[in-house]
């Protein structure tokens, strides 16, 4: 079936260090690819999202590419901030049916 | 500002007794979903509706019931049925272009807990 693994968290960083939250996904056909960002309390926000192999989504810094030989999209940023601290899903939607979330990456950014 | 509201952002329920939360969307979205997050996990999909009067369950949609009478709207009832409803729903919507669902947008959360 249809799913997506990402990196298990936490993740601790310190400020202005590079980041990488990896995942794939398992698919039967083409899917867009989206990453999402959730902050405490809140629901999610889009973050960035790639519709077909070889787009590079990018957003706020962040950038994920979408390779479909290695079915990947993993989230990167050269430079943390504080601000960034937060929960990041990876997701994918194949069919107008439902779109599928991994299981979440926390992110903590030291100052 | 178009978006996605839902109401109210703290509820709190007896046990035995059934909860409706609302959820309305004004970007004329046509797919509607409810996702139910519990403590450091990721989201899992209780129901989802493609359009008006329709629904399909997600994977957990056991103890909750939904309804679709308009395109806006997609209340969720969690029933006395739920053995453990204390969590944190979610409800977000999607448009659909060609056949397929382009990202969802969020609600900003219910969190239900059980008293």
């Amino acid at each position: 079936g249809n799913s997506v693994t990402q990196m298990e968290g936490p993740v601790t960083l310190s400020e202005e260090a590079f980041l990488t939250i990896n995942c794939t996904y398992t698919a039967t056909g083409y899917p867009s690819l989206f990453w999402y960002v959730q902050y405490p309390g809140e629901g999610l926000q889009l973050l960035l999202k790639a519709t077909k192999a070889d787009d590079k989504g990018s957003n706020k810094g962040f950038e994920a590419t979408y390779r479909k030989e290695t079915t990947s999209f993993h989230l990167e940023k050269g430079s943390v901030q504080v601000s960034d601290s937060a929960v990041y899903f990876c997701a994918l939607n194949l069919s107008a049916s439902k779109i599928i979330f991994g299981s979440g990456t926390r992110l903590s950014i030291r100052p | 500002d178009g978006g996605i509201t839902q109401s109210p952002k703290y509820l709190f329920r007896k046990e035995g007794q059934n909860v409706t939360l609302s959820c309305e969307q004004n970007l004329n979205h046509d797919a509607m979903y409810w996702y139910r997050q519990d403590p450091g996990q990721g989201l899992r999909l209780i129901y989802y509706s493609q359009i008006v009067n329709d629904f399909q369950k997600g994977d957990i949609a056991e103890g909750y019931s939904v309804s679709r009478e308009k395109k806006e709207s997609f209340p969720l009832t969690v029933t006395s049925a739920q053995k453990n409803p204390t969590a944190f729903y979610l409800c977000a919507s999607s448009v659909r272009t060609g056949g397929l669902n382009t990202e969802a947008f969020f609600g900003q959360g219910t969190r239900l807990t059980v008293v």
